[in-house]
């Protein structure tokens, strides 16, 4: 069984400062990792993701994560904050279970909150 | 390349009743996905296709819930009938294929409010 779990559901940062938005993740196969970000009103966008390649991920505005398979961790960081940063960000796990279908989970999201 | 669409964007209806979700895939995308978000939650998985043919509906609740997507192509989601727990956004996803790497693309949503 997979799950994610998304230690924070708020981060406020000031706008420059840098972002940390933590998740970790249990697996029972060798899974893909994403993170997309979900503004006020707008669907849900693709930030980056993981797949066994560079365990270093940059994505979009900035934005990369870190793949820790000894600490179950896919935390997502900015060196620095802005405005439009402000959004709902929600990690998630993806594997390819027995039956040979992916399967996809969601965790509860973390929204983000930037400061003038 | 056109997005996925869905409609409508808004509806309310009356618990007890019925209500219907349209979902048009990315052109070429065989996986489509159905998901419930309810507010402050991240989005739930209720029902994924490939092609025609449903792979996972575990987590649809089917006594109230049904969903379709016959040529392989659009999809329809139906509530019959609805309870005020069924307030939420219903997103649907599609993507290229199965596979653990697959970007999933989404649609607007639809937002149910059942009163």
């Amino acid at each position: 069984a997979q799950s994610v779990t998304q230690l924070d559901s708020h981060v406020s940062v000031s706008e420059g400062t840098p972002v940390l938005l933590r998740c970790n993740y249990s697996s029972s196969y060798s899974p893909s990792l994403f993170w997309y970000v979900q503004h006020p009103n707008k669907g849900l966008q693709l930030l980056l993701k993981y797949t066994s390649a560079a365990t270093l991920v940059k994505g979009i505005n900035g934005f990369e994560a870190e793949f820790k398979k000894s600490e179950t961790s896919f935390h997502l960081t900015k060196p620095s904050a802005h405005m439009s940063d402000a959004a709902e960000y929600f990690c998630v796990v993806s594997e390819v279970n027995s039956g040979g279908y992916q399967k996809v989970t969601f965790g509860t999201g973390t929204k983000l909150q930037v400061i003038p | 390349e056109a997005g996925v669409a869905q409609s409508p964007r808004y509806k309310i209806i009356e618990k007890r009743q019925s209500v219907a979700f349209w979902c048009n895939p990315i052109s070429g995308h065989a996986t489509l996905y159905w998901y419930q978000q309810i507010l402050g939650q991240g989005p739930k998985l209720l029902i994924q296709f490939q092609n025609n043919g449903v792979v996972d509906d575990s987590q649809l609740p089917k006594d109230r819930f049904s969903a379709e997507r016959l040529k392989g192509v659009d999809s329809t989601l139906k509530i019959q009938p609805a309870k005020l727990e069924d307030s939420a956004v219903y997103l649907c996803a599609s993507s290229l294929r199965q596979g653990r790497n697959n970007e999933q693309f989404f649609g607007p949503g639809t937002r149910l409010t059942v009163l």
